[in-house]
């Protein structure tokens, strides 16, 4: 059975830090992980996608990697803004094409 | 173009009671997926539609839901009974890929429900 882990649970930075998150997933047999990113009350929004086939994925001052054989993913946001400040989640899809999530981080950038 | 709608945002039942969710996708997404998020735990999986067909109903906690995906447009999900327990956000997503699971799923905003 697919397990999903995020570390850490919470994380708080002063704004302009450069800040990893991590994902760790005991089944490496994935077609793909998700990050995602969820704002008080909201739903989520998609940030990045990769392929099991791919080693990294970016968009702009986000950068996601995945190491399947260690069953690992970091998300790299770089020059963190206040408005970065969400619960972020980690979420792999295997052959049953249903999303299996982590727990989430929740992210504080202070201004 | 819409993205993936819920009705209602929020619901407040008595214990007992009906209620359904219901979830349009982005228009032309074959795969529907329902997910729940209960109190303090990571959100899971309930049911893969394809179309109208169920492809996957796995997650289902028990015979008390009900989903339905008449003409694999909209979906329903029906609780009833409602019990206490089933207090959470239940999240719609839908994708546009048929086969492997390589497709970006997009979530809507969910529905919170609350069971008293």
């Amino acid at each position: 059975k697919q397990e999903v882990t995020q570390i850490p649970a919470a994380l708080s930075v002063p704004e302009g830090e450069n800040l990893v998150l991590n994902c760790s997933f005991t089944d490496s047999a994935i077609y793909n992980l998700q990050w995602f990113r969820q704002d008080p009350g909201k739903g989520l929004t998609s940030l990045l996608l990769i392929q099991s086939s791919q080693r990294e994925q970016t968009s702009g001052r986000l950068n996601a990697s995945l190491d399947k054989s260690s069953g690992r993913s970091t998300l790299y946001i770089a020059a963190s803004q206040p408005g970065d400040s969400a619960t972020y989640l980690c979420a792999v899809i295997g052959g049953a094409q249903k999303l299996v999530f982590g727990q989430g981080t929740r992210l504080t950038i202070n201004p | 173009e819409a993205g993936v709608t819920q009705f209602p945002s929020h619901s407040v039942i008595e214990k007992g009671q009906t209620v359904t969710l219901r979830c349009d996708p982005i228009s032309g997404h074959d795969n529907l997926y329902w997910y729940r998020r209960v109190m303090g735990k990571e959100i899971k999986f309930l049911l893969h539609f394809v179309k109208e067909s169920k492809q996957d109903e796995s997650g289902m906690p028990n015979n008390r839901f009900l989903a339905e995906r008449t003409g694999g447009t909209y979906s329903t999900l029906k609780v009833q009974p409602a019990e206490l327990e089933d207090s959470g956000v239940y999240f719609c997503a839908s994708s546009q890929e048929l086969s492997g699971g390589s497709d970006t799923q997009y979530f809507g905003p969910g529905t919170r429900l609350t069971v008293l």
